[in-house]
């Protein structure tokens, strides 16, 4: 079975530009995490999304949302970016439906993001 | 909320020698994973543990959920451990996928 995938892998941005990043899960998971990792704040949750819908956000501004699609792929979004949103961002999928369902999750290679 | 404190934040072996960390958690948690980064910062998932024993080749974890701290034991270190080792834990129970990280264990496999 395939495991998560996460496209670009690497990105360069401007200060202020938009930016879409991609995830699609291990086939049958629906349940999609999406995660932000730096230096000084360590790996941090951004937002969770199962069947089209956020279930869970992080502490993170409005500039960062996401969405997620009929076939379980997820997409987040960056607006306006700023020189601390270079990060490296992580995609994770799960089979968790309810929520306590015991799960465990499994992670994408991540994208890069550098913003300048 | 939930914290997770993993000891130590630094580690240095020989390549065979043994270790253990450590992963200690401030509340009851109904998930607990243990994972590796690699130098591309892959997070390799290497065990799901809420609570017991488990083995992996070398590898094998153990959490007590009732004293809240997990350890992951790595035998006959090899360079190829090398990396950053993750605990993180499902701070609310219900949560709809929210892991919690601690800081990590660096550790650094010498020839």
């Amino acid at each position: 079975k395939a495991g998560v995938t996460q496209t670009p892998r690497y990105l360069i941005k401007t200060r202020g530009q938009q930016v879409t990043l991609s995830c699609s899960p291990i086939s049958g998971h629906r349940s999609v995490s999406w995660y932000q990792q730096t230096p000084g704040q360590g790996l941090q949750f951004l937002f969770e999304y199962f069947s089209e819908t956020q279930r869970n956000k992080g502490n993170f501004p409005g500039r960062f949302s996401g969405r997620q699609f009929s076939n379980s792929r997820s997409e987040m979004n960056v607006s306006t970016l700023e020189l601390g949103d270079s990060a490296l961002y992580l995609c994770a999928s799960s089979s968790k439906t309810f929520g306590t369902d015991p799960y465990e999750q499994y992670f994408g290679p991540g994208t890069r993001l550098t913003v300048t | 909320g939930i914290q997770v404190e993993q000891s130590p934040p630094d580690l240095i072996l020989q390549e065979g020698a043994n270790s253990t960390l450590r992963c200690n958690f401030s509340d009851s948690v109904n998930n607990l994973q243990w994972f590796h980064q690699n130098p591309w910062g892959q997070l390799i998932n290497l065990f799901y543990i809420p609570s017991g024993t488990k083995q992996n080749g070398r590898l094998s974890a153990t959490t007590v959920a009732t004293e809240r701290y997990s350890l992951l034991y790595i035998s006959s270190s090899q360079t190829t451990d090398s990396g950053v080792y993750f605990c993180a834990v499902d701070p609310d129970g219900d949560s709809w996928g929210k892991l919690q990280f601690g800081a990590g264990t660096q550790v650094v496999v010498t020839p």
